[in-house]
């Protein structure tokens, strides 16, 4: 079993509608939470980070975090097409300083 | 801040030589890490320095590659009689310690590494 799991995509979207994102970890202690952006090509960019349950906003993004159910969402709103890009979950799993990736989710937003 | 920089960006090598490369942090974060990146895959953990020492090595990282951090400022990786499965995106991320769980890992522009 994978320690982080996303929903496998690609995942297409119409410009202006809202994109989700979900991803699973297994660790039950794990308690921070990462979205990273990737283009193609490029590396890694923070977009979001969140550390207790409930929704955290950012702009257009919105991260969702439920620990019981060990569970964490990224909403994307009103989705452009800079936007279309792999989406990355990372975990701190148990208190590690290190970070375990999820594989990605890629979202392509249609003009 | 002038963000993580890494150096080389690209780097093509016939297998069976050696290469290095260097990760230059965020200059006030004192914690570094290295990760490796295939295509269709998320970043994986390989080593993890906290000032000049490291801390943590990954079982992917094998007797072939080792990597130091001497003065607690830049790093570098070496990969020692390089194979194909080497090939991939090395990536370096730094962090500051914060003493809690709220510590934010940032990535530098990685070493695209391929081994022919």
């Amino acid at each position: 079993q994978k320690e982080v799991e996303q929903n496998s995509g690609p995942l297409s979207v119409p410009e202006g509608a809202i994109a989700s994102l979900n991803c699973t970890y297994s660790d039950r202690g794990s308690q921070s939470f990462f979205w990273y952006r990737q283009y193609s090509g490029k590396s890694p960019e923070l977009i979001m980070s969140i550390y207790s349950n409930g929704d955290k906003e950012d702009g257009r993004f919105t991260a969702q975090l439920n620990k019981a159910s060990q569970y964490v969402s990224l909403l994307i709103r009103d989705s452009q097409p800079s936007d279309s890009a792999t989406y990355l979950c990372a975990v701190n799993m148990g208190g590690d300083y290190k970070l375990s990736f999820g594989a990605g989710t890629t979202v392509t937003v249609r003009a | 801040d002038t963000g993580v920089s890494q150096d080389p960006r690209h780097k093509i090598t016939k297998r069976g030589q050696n290469v290095t490369f260097r990760c230059d942090p965020i200059s006030e974060h004192n914690r570094l890490y290295w990760y490796r990146q295939t295509l269709g895959q998320g970043p994986e953990f390989l080593t993890y320095f906290q000032n000049e020492a490291q801390l943590e090595k990954s079982r992917l990282l094998s007797d072939r590659f080792s990597a130091e951090r001497p003065k607690g400022s830049f790093s570098t990786l070496e990969i020692q009689r390089t194979e194909q499965g080497d090939s991939a995106m090395y990536l370096c991320a730094s962090s500051l310690e914060s003493g809690g769980d709220q510590e934010t890992q940032y990535f530098g522009p990685g070493t695209r590494l391929l081994v022919l």
